[in-house]
């Protein structure tokens, strides 16, 4: 099994602009995490799915961040005009119902924006 | 509501000497607990879980944590640690094994040769 996949790994950009972070969770995981990982704020729960529904979207900063899971396999997050102040790693995670080992996370992609 | 709370940001610790990183958490339900390492520049990685039975629970790299719930913490213990050691580690708590978790502000365990 190749994990939580997330793409890409880096991403520079200039403010403004429109980001698009992707993340393919583990087959048969019917939850999906979205994390934003900050020095001030530390790890935030931003959204999650389940069977791709959003549940809690309590986390979202503001209107300027979206996310959505077509399908089982694939969900993005986009940031619409992106700010320098949303510079942060975001991590994707995915679990199952019933998963006694909790998330499994994906590498994260580092997103700067100038 | 859930929360978790690390009580120590930054921990230095000399190389083969024991450690323990504390954790405190509060909730209104029954809850499981995790410890999660991340080294740097890397995901997140389970460490150690706790989901009910034995209030001693043993992990990954000789790591381990006890339940305490009536002063409602998970402190995680190591009796010797190596220079491999040093990275972030995450307290967190959720209602399930899969669902919604909350994690803590994170502690930085500095191991020093």
């Amino acid at each position: 099994d190749a994990g939580v996949i997330q793409s890409p790994r880096h991403e520079v950009t200039e403010m403004g602009q429109e980001v698009t972070l992707r993340c393919k969770p583990i087959s048969g995981h019917d939850y999906l995490f979205w994390y934003r990982q900050t020095m001030m704020r530390g790890l935030e729960l931003l959204i999650y799915f389940n069977n791709n529904v959003p549940i809690d979207d309590s986390g979202m900063p503001e209107d300027r961040f979206s996310a959505k899971m077509p399908n089982a396999s694939f969900s993005t997050l986009k940031i619409q005009p992106s700010e320098p102040r949303d510079s942060a790693v975001y991590f994707c995670a995915s679990s199952f119902e019933g998963d006694p080992w909790g998330y499994t996370f994906g590498s994260g992609t580092r997103l700067t924006v100038v | 509501a859930q929360s978790v709370t690390q009580l120590d940001s930054q921990v230095p610790v000399f190389e083969e000497a024991p450690v323990e990183l504390r954790c405190n958490y509060s909730s209104s339900v029954s809850v499981y607990l995790f410890w999660y390492v991340q080294y740097p520049n890397q995901g997140l990685q389970l460490l150690l879980k706790y989901l009910s039975g034995s209030t001693l629970v043993k992990g990954i790299n000789g790591f381990e944590a006890e339940f305490n719930k009536s002063q409602t913490s998970f402190h995680l213990r190591k009796p010797s640690v190596h220079i491999s050691d040093t990275a972030e580690y995450f307290c967190a708590v959720s209602k399930t094994s899969y669902d919604k978790v909350i994690f803590g502000p994170g502690t930085s365990l500095s191991v020093i040769p």
